[in-house]
């Protein structure tokens, strides 16, 4: 059974810092990896998408890796702001009959200004 | 562009009464519709998902739903709410069977069964 662990649970940094969140899965049979962004009472952002044949997605000050062989993708956030702060989820895709999501638990960040 | 809806935003609902809840996706045809819900302290659930009209998978045994009426509406249902069944309930959606299936996201129905 797949399984996504997000770790840390909650992060709180200083406005301008460069930062990692990591996301681990057990099984490498993906299809994708998506990061999603939830702000309090919202629903979810689509930030990155990793196809499973590629190694990073980059998007404005985001940058998501995956390293499917060993189960772990990191997003990092460059020069952040305080409108960072936000649950930041990873999702892997995986196909049983459909395409399903597998979510880990997110991580709550917290910028200071 | 595609835009998914889901009403109501929020809704408080006593212990035994109805629930349907409406999620509808706009410009797209035969898209893939999904339930998840996120309760507190633990993940987004797949709850469930349709690949066509009329055609439902459930993922995990529950006191809910779904139906699909038309191309693009999912509906999840209770005939009697529990207080296990509060929470944020999210639809998504996707296209086709080919890659890089992606998948979008309404933005939620805020539940709380009381």
């Amino acid at each position: 059974k797949q399984e996504v662990t997000q770790i840390p649970a909650a992060l709180s940094v200083p406005e301008g810092e460069n930062l990692v969140l990591n996301c681990s899965f057990t099984d490498s049979a993906i299809y994708n990896l998506q990061w999603f962004r939830q702000d309090p009472g919202k629903g979810l952002t689509s930030l990155l998408l990793i196809q499973s044949s590629q190694r990073e997605q980059t998007s404005g000050r985001l940058n998501a890796s995956l390293d499917k062989s060993s189960g772990r993708s990191t997003l990092y956030i460059a020069a952040s702001q305080p409108g960072d702060s936000a649950t930041y989820l990873c999702a892997v895709l995986i196909i049983q009959g459909a395409q399903k999501l597998v979510f880990g638990q997110g991580t709550r960040l917290t910028i200071n200004p | 562009s595609q835009t998914i809806h889901q009403w109501p935003a929020t809704l408080v609902q006593p212990v035994g009464s109805p629930l349907s809840l409406e999620c509808t996706v706009e410009g797209t045809s035969n898209p893939n519709l999904y339930w998840y819900r996120q309760a507190a302290g633990r993940g987004l659930q797949l709850l469930f998902y349709s690949v066509g009209i009329g055609q439902i998978s459930s993922e995990v045994p529950q006191n809910l739903s779904a139906s699909r009426p038309q191309d693009r509406q999912f509906i999840l249902s209770s005939k009697k709410l529990l207080l296990s069944d509060s929470g944020f309930y999210l639809c998504a959606w996707s296209v086709g069977q080919s890659r890089p299936y992606e998948q979008y996201f309404g933005p939620g129905t805020r539940l709380t069964v009381t």
